[in-house]
């Protein structure tokens, strides 16, 4: 079972549009991460997300985290070829005590074409 | 400051070989764990430590070992290579499990295939 949903997995577009990609789950999270992946790295941290209905800005990228901290977005205003990437959600829960694990999306592939 | 450093980056080995996938981080972090990435699967969680001597299973742990002797360094042993260990591996730490907002800085990746 995927606790965690990315849509879509794939996505290409023209540079200057905009974009939404989408972090779904049917159990609740303590937070939410997003991180990029760019071709032959490892994943690079975004932002994480703590408060249901929290929003937060990184220039043109807004994340926002659902009421219910059950699911998260992504969104891309006017993208660049240099948002190209893989992006993943990721999610933690706790496990017990204070310990937290963390479940990763399959991850929405970006190209973004000039 | 270095972070995160995985070597080799590259490896081939023939089914039944034995290697060692090193991880190394010089930012005193804790926690430090090693996933897989293939494709349509994600990123899975082969063991993770909490700390220097204590180690434990993830998701998918069968066929692969782990030791945590310092702080720094986390290496993953395959002992008997099989072709469905054909992967990247990641290496990540974060200064700690317990917290639920703390983020995993990842290693480059070991691109490994196994014939």
């Amino acid at each position: 079972t995927q606790l965690l949903e990315q849509s879509p997995q794939f996505l290409s577009i023209q540079e200057g549009e905009n974009l939404t990609v989408y972090c779904n789950s049917s159990s609740v999270f303590s937070s939410l991460q997003w991180y990029r992946q760019e071709p032959g790295e490892g994943p690079v941290l975004l932002v994480t997300v703590v408060t249901g209905g929290e929003v937060k800005k990184l220039k043109r990228l807004t994340f926002q985290f659902g009421d219910a901290r059950k699911d998260s977005s992504l969104h891309i205003t006017a993208a660049q070829p240099g948002d190209t990437g893989l992006y993943l959600c990721a999610g933690a829960k706790n496990s017990g005590g204070s310990n937290y694990k963390l479940t990763f999306g399959k991850g929405t592939l970006l190209t973004v074409n000039p | 400051n270095a972070g995160v450093t995985q070597t080799p980056k590259f490896q081939v080995l023939k089914t039944g070989q034995s290697m060692t996938l090193q991880c190394a981080q010089d930012m005193n972090h804790e926690y430090m764990s090693w996933y897989r990435q293939d494709p349509g699967m994600g990123l899975r969680l082969i063991h993770y430590s909490v700390g220097a001597g204590i180690t434990d299973q993830g998701e998918v742990p069968n066929g692969y070992n782990v030791s945590r002797s310092t702080t720094e360094d986390f290496p993953l042993r395959l002992l008997s290579a099989a072709p469905s260990q054909t992967s990247v591996y990641f290496c990540a730490s974060s200064y700690a499990e317990s917290s639920y907002n703390s983020p995993l800085h990842f290693g480059n990746g070991t691109r490994l295939t196994v014939t």
